[in-house]
């Protein structure tokens, strides 16, 4: 079974720069996760889509960031215009539903925001 | 929101060391997840704990959660170099949306 795709794995951009992500989930998995990862903390989400609906999105900076979820499979996450404190792993993950199941996370696309 | 404190922060240690770490909320787990992040890869579970006092074993590592639900621990049992990472608590609270939320995670480094 193929796992959580992401692209780019590497982006390096310049401040006021905007940038896109995109996240293609597990086959069949209905919720879909977007999480910002500092270096050596914890994931913080961003979003969250069951289907193509959003189900939380209250710490997305709306100002800058925005994401979709067309058809209620693949997703892409952009920001515009991004700041020097964007630069992070972003993290797409995706679980079967909603609830107290298993995340399954991608590999991550590292930004770098000079 | 319920917050998930994890100690310590930075753990470095040499190979075949005990080790534990531990989770923490002022909240009560519905439920609680254990993951694993190696470097440029996503987090993988390593566990799920649902009932108070439950205590579940995957090889050298030994998962806890309290009786009360409000703190968990994992213990790696002689740990080796293929054991570093970062450490992860991750709880889908009270919310019903699923929505899951991460402690800030303990880098274990063991030194061959």
């Amino acid at each position: 079974e193929a796992g959580v795709a992401q692209s780019p794995r590497y982006k390096i951009i310049e401040k006021r720069q905007s940038v896109a992500f995109w996240c293609n989930p597990i086959s069949g998995h209905a919720t879909l996760y977007w999480y910002q990862q500092i270096l050596g903390q914890g994931p913080k989400l961003l979003i969250q889509f069951q289907n193509n609906g959003v189900v939380d999105d209250s710490q997305l900076p709306k100002d800058r960031f925005s994401a979709e979820r067309l058809k209620g499979v693949d997703s892409t996450l952009k920001i515009q215009p991004a700041k020097l404190e964007d630069s992070a792993v972003y993290l797409c993950a995706s679980s079967l539903n909603r609830g107290t199941g298993e995340l399954f996370f991608g590999e991550g696309s590292r930004l770098t925001v000079l | 929101t319920q917050l998930l404190e994890q100690s310590p922060q930075f753990l470095s240690i040499q190979e075949g060391e005990n080790l534990t770490v531990y989770c923490n909320s002022s909240s009560v787990f519905s439920s609680l997840q254990w993951y694993r992040q190696e470097p440029g890869e996503g987090p993988v579970l390593l566990v799920t704990v649902v009932t108070g006092g439950e205590v579940k074993k995957l090889k050298r590592l030994t998962f806890q959660f309290g009786d009360a639900r409000k703190d968990s621990s994992l213990h790696i049992t002689a740990a080796q170099p293929g054991d570093t990472g970062l450490y992860l608590c991750a709880s889908h609270g009270s919310s019903n949306t699923g929505k899951l939320i991460f402690g800030q995670g303990t880098t274990l480094q063991v030194k061959p």
